[in-house]
């Protein structure tokens, strides 16, 4: 049973355009989310995150939003760079409850078109 | 530039060997964690150490897979005796548990294991 779910595999945008990555969640419980992104032979790094009592977190070009009626979050990336192609994971805490485990979603691989 | 190193990067065993990979935490960092990369799961959390003690390993098959802490510099995980499915990669990550309660987990290069 997924908790954290990224949909959409892959998505192509044009540079300069905006990028939306999905995630959706089904723990009601998750109070912090965060999105690392990931390039091929790399670890995942920390890109930004969002608590719980936050509808949005804005850190220069990548802004996250958190609905948490729909269970949803997204990463918009404005502009978008060629530099931003790479794998895109969303992850979910309970802080909470003082875990700081993550559960990671699969993942979506971003191919930002020159 | 701190960083979490991982040995080996690669790794191509046969099966039923002894697999061991090592990880060097951030310097100062209190926490330590293993993850399991794979096409079909994703990134999966196997075990994780706070202050080096083992908090939560539910993630791991108990019977193959085993995680310690020596001391703060070094993480290992063993995987004996390796099978075909093991095959992944594995990733470190160390991160610094603050007063505010905040912390962010910072990801080692990963060892990608392939068990034949």
């Amino acid at each position: 049973d997924q908790q954290v779910k990224q949909n959409s595999p892959s998505l192509s945008v044009q540079e300069g355009r905006i990028s939306i990555l999905n995630c959706d969640y089904t723990n009601s419980m998750f109070d912090y989310f965060l999105w690392y992104k990931k390039y091929p032979a790399e670890g995942p790094t920390f890109l930004i995150s969002i608590s719980s009592i936050k509808d949005k977190n804005e850190d220069g070009r990548f802004t996250v939003f958190l609905n948490k009626s729909a269970k949803h979050l997204s990463l918009h990336i404005v502009p978008s760079q060629p530099g931003d192609s790479a794998v895109y994971f969303c992850a979910a805490s309970v802080r909470g409850a003082g875990s700081y485990q993550l559960t990671f979603g699969k993942g979506t691989k971003l191919s930002v078109i020159p | 530039d701190a960083r979490v190193t991982q040995t080996p990067r690669h790794k191509v065993t046969e099966m039923g060997q002894e697999v061991t990979m090592r990880c060097q935490p951030i310097l100062g960092h209190n926490t330590v964690f293993w993850y399991r990369q794979t096409m079909m799961q994703g990134l999966e959390l196997l075990a994780y150490f706070r202050n080096r003690a083992p908090l939560d390993d539910s993630g791991m098959p108990k019977d193959r897979f085993s995680a310690e802490m020596p001391d703060a510099t070094l993480a290992t995980l063993k995987i004996q005796p390796s099978e075909p499915r093991d095959s992944a990669v594995y990733f470190c990550a160390s991160g610094l548990l603050d007063r505010r309660a905040q912390e962010t987990q910072y990801f080692g290069p990963g060892t990608r294991l392939l068990v034949l």
